[in-house]
């Protein structure tokens, strides 16, 4: 089982639709929770990161955790065409002293206008 | 200001051949990292250095080496390439203090035939 599952999609919506991401982990060591996107043929860009269970809002962007069970979620609000991309979810771990990232797979998102 | 930049962005390699891809990062920042991208697999770490001079291995080691000879630059090398190292290869560069906000470079999307 992996540490990060993500769903891959495809997902395509239309624009101004809310949309809703999702990644689910195992490993209760995890502690803060990133959320990057990948233009195509680009690399990861970092949009938002969070730490303690709630809601973290970024403009049209709001990251959610719930430690309880292990679940995390990036909603976009208003969507457009420029939301169209790759988005991982990234989850970081302190363990014996060493920082640990683990990414999941990524879900492809298309905005149709 | 570049951030950071990877050399080639693309390259065809015959099994059994050699190659190093150059990682440059102008963001005098202490951690680098070579990362592989796969179809479903997301990112996975190959090698990363905590400063100049060190290198580790991550989670998908084998098959590749690393040198930080200078602070702004990680080299990953590949000895004798094999069809399964057929990739997108991505550089990332933090300043270490908090790996989740990590700086990626455009990528070196690689194919051994």
């Amino acid at each position: 089982q992996k540490e990060v599952e993500q769903d891959p999609g495809p997902l395509s919506v239309p624009e101004g639709a809310i949309v809703s991401l999702n990644c689910t982990y195992s490993n209760s060591a995890f502690q803060y929770f990133m959320w990057y996107r990948q233009y195509s043929r680009k690399g990861p860009e970092l949009l938002m990161y969070t730490y303690s269970s709630g809601n973290k809002e970024d403009g049209r962007f709001t990251a959610q955790v719930d430690k309880s069970s292990k679940y995390i979620s990036l909603f976009i609000r208003d969507s457009q065409p420029s939301d169209s991309a790759t988005y991982l979810c990234a989850m970081r771990a302190l363990i014996q002293g060493a920082q640990k990232l683990v990414f999941g797979q990524g879900t492809r998102l298309t905005i149709n206008p | 200001n570049a951030g950071v930049t990877q050399t080639p962005k693309f390259r065809v390699l015959k099994t059994g051949q050699s190659m190093t891809l150059l990682c440059a990062q102008d963001m005098n920042h202490e951690y680098m990292y070579w990362y592989r991208q796969d179809p479903g697999m997301g990112l996975r770490l190959i090698h990363y250095s905590v400063g100049e001079g060190t290198t580790a291995k991550g989670e998908v080691p084998d098959g590749y080496n690393v040198s930080r000879l200078k602070k702004q630059n990680f080299l990953l090398g590949l000895e004798s390439a094999a069809p399964s190292q057929t990739s997108v290869y991505f550089c990332a560069t933090n300043r270490g203090l908090f790996i989740g906000e990590q700086y990626f470079g455009p990528g070196t999307r690689l194919t051994v035939t």
